[in-house]
């Protein structure tokens, strides 16, 4: 079946360091792949999507390419904020397998000042 | 757009208790998903509807665990009798998928459940 691994946390860095939160994935067909976020005491909210090998997605600085040959979707970002902290999950979803998004364990960031 | 409507943000109840969560999903989104979220099992799926009709329940723990959704704008997941195990948040989203051609989710803020 379909499944989603991502590096485990907590991850902490510096204001303006370099991010790389690694993703892989296993699927039978050709699935959309996400980043969500979700920041203290909110629900999950979508960062970027890729919905093909070789899509880049981007938003707020952060982009993750779709690797079909390594079958992963790493997240990175140049610089980060204070204000990037937050759970951020891998996820993939195959209508093959129905509408259901399969989600990642979730990658804790802390930024610190 | 209102988004995703959740009721309540926080339940505290005692264990035997019967808890009644809602959700309000999008105007015009036709999948609904009930998640549970903890420390030790993460994001996990429980039920999810289409147009109103239950497609998937397996992600539901036990037969202590029941959802219903009789209009396109209103779900409960009802949990009877609670046990101190099944604090956590829970977490309602919607699709449309006749707009949505990747699935994108759109979740609601969440209720804390706590089970003393």
């Amino acid at each position: 079946g379909n499944s989603v691994t991502q590096m485990e946390g907590p991850v902490t860095l510096s204001e303006e360091a370099f991010l790389t939160i690694n993703c892989t994935y296993t699927a039978t067909g050709y699935p959309s792949l996400f980043w969500y976020v979700q920041y203290p005491g909110e629900g999950l909210q979508l960062l970027l999507k890729a919905t093909k090998a070789d899509d880049k997605g981007s938003n707020k600085g952060f982009e993750a390419t779709y690797r079909k040959e390594t079958t992963s979707f790493h997240l990175e970002k140049g610089s980060v904020q204070v204000s990037d902290s937050a759970v951020y999950f891998c996820a993939l979803s195959d209508r093959t397998g129905g509408f259901k998004t399969i989600f990642g364990a979730g990658t804790r960031l802390f930024v610190k000042a | 757009d209102a988004g995703v409507i959740q009721s309540p943000r926080h339940e505290v109840t005692e264990m035997g208790q019967e808890v009644t969560l809602r959700c309000k999903p999008i105007s015009g989104h036709d999948y609904l998903f009930w998640y549970r979220q903890t420390m030790m099992r993460g994001l996990e799926l429980l039920i999810y509807f289409n147009n109103n009709v239950p497609i998937d329940d397996s992600g539901m723990p036990e037969d202590r665990f029941s959802a219903k959704m009789p209009n396109a704008s209103f779900s409960t997941l009802k949990i009877q009798p609670s046990e101190p195990r099944d604090s956590a948040v829970y977490f309602c989203a919607s699709i449309n998928q006749a707009v949505s051609s990747y699935n994108e989710q759109f979740f609601g803020p969440g209720t804390r459940l706590t089970v003393l």
